[in-house]
């Protein structure tokens, strides 16, 4: 149980256009996701938390105008990455918990995807 | 400021023999305290966790102790297999704020055949 897929695993995508990354959870109802960006040999930096129907939190330095997040459904959470360049590039992982029980404080990971922006 | 820490950036260790993965912490309200498994490109694995109403928890070869008054917590995996090569993050969350998870900057462990 637990599993969180990531579409696409990877894009490539030219300077200026934008990307859109679908995280789902396929077994459980994830009332909060999680998006986080990792850089080579670096921790995992958390960006923005998104609940159900509500709007996401973004984390200080993160420009929400810039990551759009839709968390609209208890399966489902979108990060677009707008106007996107080179800087951008980066793997994107997604993370999702359930709302009760013990696996609360569990967050579960997708397999990230991998932007390049030429 | 890093208030989950991993001091150890990486870890070599024998075969059959006991892996042991250092974190320290420095917020006391953090309450639950995680350890993921991560290989590259890849999104971290879920370990192993433990509240901090306990002093340890076990799961087959991983066991993670916890040590309050120090504000230390340690990852022992025995017996080490190769296949336990990753890196090994420690995480750490407090009730409210979401309860988002505070990332250590990671341990890269090398299990030698």
């Amino acid at each position: 149980g637990a599993v969180v897929s990531q579409h696409p695993s990877w894009v490539i995508c030219k300077s200026g256009t934008s990307v859109k990354i679908e995280c789902r959870s396929l077994d459980f109802q994830a009332t909060t996701m999680f998006w986080y960006r990792q850089f080579p040999k670096q921790s995992l930096m958390l960006m923005a938390t998104s609940n159900e129907g509500s709007k996401a939190t973004y984390e200080q330095g993160v420009e929400k105008d810039k990551f759009l997040i839709n968390h609209a459904s208890l399966t489902l959470s979108t990060l677009t990455v707008t106007s996107a360049h080179p800087e951008d590039s980066s793997f994107y992982i997604c993370s999702a918990r359930e709302g009760e029980g013990i696996s609360y404080n569990e967050q579960f990971f997708g397999p990230g995807t991998r932007l390049t922006v030429l | 400021d890093q208030q989950v820490k991993q001091n150890s950036p990486s870890l070599s260790v024998q075969e059959g023999r006991i892996s042991i993965l250092n974190c320290d912490y420095t917020n006391s309200m953090f309450d639950y305290f995680l350890w993921y498994k991560k290989y590259p490109a890849e999104g971290p694995t879920f370990l192993i966790s433990i509240s901090s109403i306990k002093d340890k928890n076990e799961d087959g070869r991983f066991t993670v102790f916890l040590n309050k008054s120090a504000k230390h917590l340690s990852l022992h995996i025995v017996p080490s297999q190769p296949g336990d090569s990753a890196v090994y993050f420690c995480a750490a969350s407090r009730a409210g704020n979401n309860r988002k998870l505070i990332w250590g900057l990671g341990t890269s462990l090398a299990v030698n055949p």
